[in-house]
């Protein structure tokens, strides 16, 4: 059974790291894995994606586990406009097919 | 460059009703998904159009179509709502189908669909 898993929510503080974990353990070696964040009243944007190896980019780091079974999304400095639910998606290679998180709301302290 | 747009912002409609909702996407994307996002169930892939050809399809009834016309738009049709179809309908446009590598989705502002 093809699920993402994620925690319903996280709280931080502004200025902390933040690591959000996703468990996919039954991701195949072709699935890539996608995170979206969606602030209130708007629609899901981009954050960041990978395969195997560890990515960063201006917005994140993403972490890859070895059995590629989870993986962690990293905010470095939260800020209060991090405050969104954060989706992890698992996208199945052959069958096209995107599977979601339930999404963790990240709330952020000030 | 215009944003996805989508529209109506919101519906209200009756049980037994049906419903038509549009999404224009992004100027030169030729790939829409739909999504639905509730409360209890988060959000849940519809379907995908890639080139006027749906690509592939969530776990929904067939009450839930759509389509795609040639400049890209795509229109989502729901016949016969129900309570349980009150939810926020995302549409998102990419140039490429999936999320392909480096192929990121764009998202509307979404449709809100109240049924009563």
């Amino acid at each position: 059974d093809a699920k993402t898993t994620q925690p319903n929510s996280m709280e931080s503080n502004e200025e902390e790291p933040v690591h959000l974990p996703c468990n996919h353990s039954t991701i195949s070696g072709t699935d890539y894995i996608h995170w979206y964040r969606q602030l209130p009243s708007q629609g899901p944007e981009y954050v960041i994606h990978g395969l195997t190896s560890n990515v960063n980019n201006r917005m994140a780091s993403l972490a890859i586990a070895e059995d590629r079974k989870s993986s962690t999304l990293i905010l470095h400095r939260a800020t209060l406009r991090d405050a969104a639910v954060y989706y992890c998606i698992r996208e199945i290679q052959g069958a096209q097919k995107l599977v979601f998180g339930q999404g963790t709301r990240l709330t952020i302290n000030p | 460059k215009a944003g996805v747009t989508q529209t109506p912002r919101y519906l209200i409609k009756t049980r037994g009703q049906q419903v038509t909702l549009s999404c224009s996407p992004i100027s030169g994307h030729r790939s829409v998904s739909w999504y639905q996002q509730t409360p209890g169930q988060g959000l849940q892939f519809l379907f995908e159009y890639f080139s006027e050809t749906q690509r592939n399809k969530g776990n929904f009834p067939g009450r839930f179509s759509g389509r795609q016309f040639s400049n890209s738009r795509s229109e989502m049709n729901v016949s016969t709502l129900e309570l349980g179809d009150s939810a926020l309908y995302l549409c998102a446009s990419s140039s490429q189908p999936g999320l392909a590598v480096g192929n990121e989705q764009f998202f509307g502002p979404g449709t809100r669909l109240t049924v009563l």
